[in-house]
């Protein structure tokens, strides 16, 4: 499995945007990005995913570099409520549910007031 | 409300007993997982239901056994529970070939 590179910690201030970095250098041409998150105490719950454009949903945006190699999750005004750990994942989606969710460590996002 | 739910939610376990973690979706999904979380690390796959009827190792599925039962539900089984298996575990299904996972709010075993 493509394995992915994620910094272990960031913090941010509320109300700014947050850009949360995600390397990929051995990623192959099926693979999809996708991004969880794990609030304190919670279960993981889905945010964004994609392949090869930017893609943009109700609660963050995904950047994906043109070679594929990285990738950026953007929160675009951080709250106190955003601060979780955020998963960067590969998946060959085109592989069913065979290929499943392998997670890293992620990004202990911190949220400051 | 729709979901994943996992019961029950917190279990205290001595060395030797067993006991069933149960799980249920009302989503209709083919797919479901079990994943455990040790402290300051990410989930890892034990086991996984592709559709009702299969069933597939995951990482680490030493130590445990699963069950689908129907299309809703899957259990997770320690025959006899070591304190190594002390951890958070999380229940989550999805769509075959879909992208989003959803993921139960977990069961936390103390094995003592």
């Amino acid at each position: 499995d493509a394995k992915t590179t994620q910094p272990n910690s960031m913090e941010s201030n509320e109300e700014e945007p947050v850009h949360l970095p995600c390397n990929h250098s051995t990623i192959s041409g099926t693979d999809y990005i996708h991004w969880y998150r794990q609030l304190p105490s919670q279960g993981p719950e889905y945010v964004i995913h994609g392949l090869t454009s930017n893609v943009n949903n109700r609660m963050a945006s995904l950047a994906i570099a043109e070679d594929r190699k990285s990738s950026t999750l953007i929160l675009h005004r951080a709250t106190l409520r955003d601060a979780a750990v955020y998963y960067c994942i590969l998946r060959d989606d085109y592989g069913g549910a065979t290929n499943k969710l392998i997670f890293g460590t992620g990004t202990l996002l911190a949220v400051q007031p | 409300n729709a979901g994943v739910t996992q019961t029950p939610k917190f279990q205290v376990l001595k060395t030797g007993q067993s006991m069933t973690l149960q799980c249920a979706q009302d989503m209709n999904h083919n797919s479901m997982y079990w994943y455990r979380q040790d402290p300051g690390m990410g989930l890892r796959l034990i086991y996984y239901s592709a559709s009702e009827g299969t069933t597939d190792k995951g990482e680490v599925p030493n130590g445990y056994n699963v069950s689908r039962l129907n299309k809703r539900e899957f259990s997770l089984r320690l025959e006899s529970a070591a304190p190594s298996q002390t951890s958070v575990y999380f229940c989550a299904s999805s769509e075959r070939d879909s992208y989003g996972y959803t993921f139960g709010s977990g069961t936390r075993l103390t094995v003592v």
